[in-house]
């Protein structure tokens, strides 16, 4: 069946170093690939989302690239600063518009 | 606040009980979504309306679960004869139909929790 795979569960950085979250898809008509940030308590909040006729996307300090061949799609934060720590899912999406969702990343960033 | 709603934002019943949650998505868009997300897990889809037409149900979604849209604007979601395993965040979420790749906005939730 359809399923999103997401790597790793936890992520540990220092404050204004590099984070990346790994995910795998496996629905070949996946066609829209958006991540959200769950702060503990709170609603998942889109961050950003890429297209599958796009392999990279930036958003200041947020890009996504995206490897329609190895059904890959990764989150990059740069300079990383304590506000960005949560838990971040990425989702895949297909002509059926219901998102698969991956099991989330833990990410603290250490000050 | 514009954003999508949900209401109650906490429920505690009993095993056996049923309860009814409501979600009141953003006003022009015409699809919304239904997901259950578990501790330490992403949201699983339940089920979802386009405009009042239920167009999708997840395997997830029993038969002691219904759900419906009456009037292609607010949702709300049953679950009868609740058991410990419903215990869990339900999230609603809503989107625009825009052809495919859609974003969709979380309501905050409702907690429920089955004693």
């Amino acid at each position: 069946g359809e399923n999103v795979e997401q790597h790793p569960s936890t992520l540990s950085v220092q404050e204004g170093d590099s984070a990346v979250i790994k995910c795998t898809y496996s629905d070949s008509a996946s066609n829209y690939f958006p991540w959200y940030k769950q702060e503990l308590g709170k609603r998942p909040q889109l961050i950003i989302d890429i297209r599958s006729n796009v392999g990279e996307k930036k958003d200041q300090r947020i890009a996504v690239t995206l490897n329609k061949t190895a059904k890959h799609f990764s989150l990059h934060i740069t300079e990383t600063q304590p506000e960005d720590s949560a838990v971040y899912f990425c989702a895949s999406s297909s002509g059926t518009y219901k998102y698969i969702f991956g099991t989330g990343t833990r990410l603290k960033v250490l000050a | 606040d514009t954003g999508v709603s949900q209401n109650p934002r906490h429920k505690i019943t009993k095993r056996g009980q049923n309860v009814t949650f409501r979600c009141d998505p953003i006003s022009e868009h015409n699809r919304l979504y239904w997901y259950r997300q578990t501790l330490g897990q992403g949201p699983e889809f339940l089920t979802y309306f386009q405009n009042e037409a239920q167009l999708e149900k997840s395997r997830l979604l029993s038969d002691r679960f219904s759900a419906e849209r009456p009037k292609g604007s607010f949702s709300t979601l049953e679950i009868q004869r609740t058991e410990q395993g419903d215990s869990a965040m339900y999230l609603c979420a809503s989107s625009l139909n825009g052809g495919g790749g859609e974003t969709q906005y979380f309501g905050p939730g409702t907690r429920l929790l089955v004693l």
